[in-house]
């Protein structure tokens, strides 16, 4: 049974640093991974994309890497805003539908 | 445009009552989706949905009638409500069953069970 852990489970730097979420998954038979964005009281808004065949993805200031292998997935923010401050989340889909982690809340202080 | 929408988007009632929840998107995927998010803010798959018919039911209770009056629609009636259904419920959509294609997300429905 696919899990996915999201390390850490919060963050909060301050405004302009660059970071790194974590997420791992137990089975590598995966299709893709996708990054999520929640902001409080809202929905999931789709970041990144990565089919299992891709290393990486970069939208803006966000890049998204894969390695099926070890099960592992990082989304690096490049010069945090403020406005960047929400939930990530990270899910991989398989042989069975989006498979979800916990989160990583990112809060960004001004 | 909305490309998800769901209604309500609050929703409280009392225990033992019957409730729906609705879904629809205008992307012409074939593919729908209900996801519930507890308390603890964890993301499950409760069913799916390809053009009308069934094909994902993860082992959620049967007072959840999932019901699709078109590939556009997708609407989560509940039976006999209890506490622990206090939740969001997100509805999501895709191109096709296929897995691996992008997923879209509704707003969610905060439902609270008194």
């Amino acid at each position: 049974k696919q899990e996915v852990t999201q390390i850490p489970a919060a963050l909060s730097v301050p405004e302009g640093e660059n970071l790194v979420l974590n997420c791992s998954f137990t089975d590598s038979a995966i299709y893709n991974l996708q990054w999520f964005r929640q902001d409080p009281g809202k929905g999931l808004t789709s970041l990144l994309l990565i089919q299992s065949s891709q290393r990486e993805q970069t939208s803006g200031r966000l890049n998204a890497s894969l390695d099926k292998s070890s099960g592992r997935s990082t989304l690096y923010i490049a010069a945090s805003q403020p406005g960047d401050s929400a939930t990530y989340l990270c899910a991989v889909s398989g042989n069975t539908p989006l498979v979800f982690g916990k989160g990583t809340r990112l809060s960004v202080i001004a | 445009d909305t490309a998800v929408s769901q209604t309500p988007k609050y929703l409280v009632t009392q225990m033992g009552n019957d409730k729906s929840i609705k879904c629809e998107q205008n992307l012409g995927h074939d593919t729908m989706y209900w996801y519930k998010q507890d308390s603890k803010k964890f993301l499950k798959i409760m069913f799916s949905y390809n053009n009308k018919e069934l094909i994902i039911n993860e082992t959620v209770p049967n007072r959840f009638s999932p019901k699709s009056p078109d590939k556009a629609h997708l609407n989560l009636h509940i039976n006999s409500l209890e506490l622990g259904d206090s939740a969001v419920y997100f509805c999501a959509s895709s191109q096709d069953a296929r897995t691996g294609n992008e997923q879209f997300f509704g707003p969610g429905t905060r439902l609270t069970v008194l």
